[in-house]
Parts: C-alpha cells; structure tokens; sequence
C-alpha cells in the first residue's frame, strides 16, 4: 500500500487569501498525479492531470505544480472565494489501482 | 453527453446481507473503477473494470466483487455485509485505462450496516 499525504487537513481563509496546499506521494515508479476537487454533496471534479516535472497548470485562479524527484505537488488559490470551499484531493495511479489522499479541506469566509 | 450516475443514492442493510450497488458511466468510457470513502479519509481504491474485466485490485477481500456490462453499466457487490463497510461508494470513468485519463466521478452511494 502506497502513501499519500496532503497537508494540512483543513484549511479556513478569510475572502481574498491566497493558499496553497502539499499532497506528497512516492518518488519511484510515477505515472501521473491528479488532483481533484469535491463540493459537498457534488461528486469529485477532476482539476488537473500532472505528468511531466517541474510541470505547472492552470485553471482560472487555482494551479498546480509538480517535483516528481522529491515527490509532491503544490495546489495554490489565488484570492480565494466562498466558491472555493471544497475539500480538494490528490490521488497516485500506480500500476493499475489509484492511490487518493485524505484531502484538504478548505472553507473561505466571506 | 450525460454524467457518470449511480444508484441507490442511500441504502440500508443490516449485517450479513448482500448488496449491489450500480453506476452507469459516460457512454464511451471503457473503464470504471470503484472506491469507498469511509468517514474523514480519502477515497479507497477497490477495483477497477476494463472491457468487462478486472484491470487492478485494491486492498479488498473477495466478498466484494465487480461486474462491467457492455452497456457501459457496471455493479459493485459486497457479500456477507459489516459494520466496517458502512461508506460511500463511489464510481468513476473514464475513456481508457491509462494513468494519465481522467476519471470522472459519480454522486456515490451511501451505505449504512447496522
């Protein structure tokens, strides 16, 4: 069984913050990270689907990006809105099964 | 293009019943893998399905099994329920079975034993 961390567990910002959060995964045998967010009572959104290193994406305000050599990825919010809150989750494929983190979960203030 | 659905949206069993829960994934989409997401955790790899057949496993014992329908529909069963399995299931597709593709996730089911 594979490890996926993502920090912090929970985040609260105030309206117009700037975050970012870590998810951390294995070094060796990397395929690909995804990330994806998760509205309460929504389903999972698929975000970005990172493979190359030192690969950076973006979608509107949120992107990512990726160290494959030390293993993590960073997901940044630039001035986060009440829309943002979500818990946002990463996940590993990694010979055929599919390795998710516990999730950030974020809540923005208005 | 319709969503990935599932169904029931909430179910209840009570300990050492059988269960099947259904998804039906975006037209096209030869794969579809299964998770369950038990309470503060992220979601629990426990199979994936390509072209009918079981692609990867997860850390599951066997009395939860899958089936994939040309249809694009799939089931997942959970023989001789537990406590432990009360969860929400999720099911997500996608075009290939490839690291790379996309999955794209169903409203889940929730699971309750008692």
């Amino acid at each position: 069984i594979l490890n996926v961390e993502q920090s912090p567990q929970s985040l609260h910002v105030q309206e117009g913050d700037s975050t970012n959060f870590t998810c951390s995964f294995p070094s060796s045998n990397f395929y690909a990270l995804h990330w994806y967010r998760w509205e309460t009572a929504k389903s999972p959104e698929a975000l970005f689907v990172m493979t190359l290193n030192g690969d950076e994406k973006k979608k509107g305000r949120i992107s990512a990006t990726l160290n494959t050599k030390e293993g993590y990825s960073y997901l940044y919010i630039k001035g986060s809105q009440p829309e943002d809150s979500a818990t946002y989750l990463c996940a590993f494929p990694n010979f055929n099964k599919f390795y998710f983190g516990s999730g950030t979960k974020l809540n923005v203030k208005p | 293009e319709t969503g990935v659905t599932q169904s029931p949206t909430h179910l209840i069993k009570t300990r050492g019943q059988q269960v099947t829960l259904r998804c039906s994934s975006q037209s096209g989409h030869n794969t579809v893998s299964w998770y369950q997401q038990a309470l503060g955790q992220g979601p629990q790899f426990i199979f994936q399905y390509y072209r009918e057949e079981e692609n990867g496993r997860g850390n599951f014992p066997p009395r939860f099994s899958g089936l994939q329908f040309p249809n694009y529909s799939s089931e997942l069963n959970v023989n001789a329920l537990e406590l432990d399995d009360s969860a929400l299931y999720l099911c997500a597709s996608s075009p290939q079975r490839g690291s790379t593709d996309t999955q794209y996730f169903g409203p889940g089911t929730r699971l309750t034993v008692l």
